[in-house]
């Protein structure tokens, strides 16, 4: 069974700085990979999906890669700005009829 | 991207009484429908999968007498939380996927329950 897992819970970094988020997943074998932002009370929006035959997916300041064989994927993001402070998830899916599977999120905070 | 709604958007009501919470695609037929819940601070947890015209198929731990999913048409799913209880208070989310557009999943904005 899939399980996702984001390092760290929680980060806070002066805006402006370039940080990273960790997802890992169990299963290699994985169809697509979903990077998510969620604001507090607030539903999920989609920010960069990477198939399976990608490595890497970006959008702006958004930069996601894919790893299967190590079984990991990584969001980049620039140029951190206050509004960027939200909690992000990670999804996985195994094959195309599953379900994404979530990690728990990265809670992240850019100080002005 | 494809559009998934969902109605209402909160709620609150009173322990003991039924809550149904409709889930829509709004621009492309969505032949399977998944149903989340989320507790304060936590992930996104897979309740049941729902297919069009079929019954859903639960997760481990998920009360199917309680949690009533009904996709009777490609465009609506519908999760009837049944005698609700204050531990049943929760961000539910639905999800939609749709063979036109790929197996990619379409999230709708959730519903918050607050059962007092």
């Amino acid at each position: 069974k899939q399980e996702v897992t984001q390092i760290p819970a929680a980060l806070s970094v002066p805006e402006g700085e370039n940080l990273v988020l960790n997802c890992s997943f169990t299963d290699s074998a994985i169809y697509n990979l979903q990077w998510f932002r969620q604001d507090p009370g607030k539903g999920l929006t989609s920010l960069l999906l990477i198939q399976s035959s990608q490595r890497e997916q970006t959008s702006g300041r958004l930069n996601a890669s894919l790893d299967k064989s190590s079984g990991r994927s990584t969001l980049y993001i620039a140029a951190s700005q206050p509004g960027d402070s939200a909690t992000y998830l990670c999804a996985a899916k195994t094959s195309g009829n599953t379900p994404l599977v979530f990690g728990k999120g990265t809670r992240l905070s850019v100080i002005a | 991207g494809a559009v998934v709604s969902q109605h209402p958007s909160r709620v609150i009501c009173k322990s003991g009484t039924s809550v149904k919470i409709e889930c829509r695609s709004l621009d492309f037929q969505a032949t399977t429908m998944f149903w989340y819940r989320q507790f304060p601070k936590q992930s996104l947890m897979l309740m049941a999968t729902s297919n069009e015209g079929s019954k859903a198929t639960y997760e481990q731990g998920v009360e199917k007498d309680k949690f009533l999913i009904n996709h009777a048409s490609l465009t609506l799913s519908t999760l009837t939380v049944a005698s609700a209880h204050p531990e049943d208070s929760s961000f539910y989310i639905c999800s939609a996927r749709g063979d036109r557009v790929g197996n990619e999943q379409f999230f709708g904005p959730g519903t918050r329950l607050t059962v007092l």
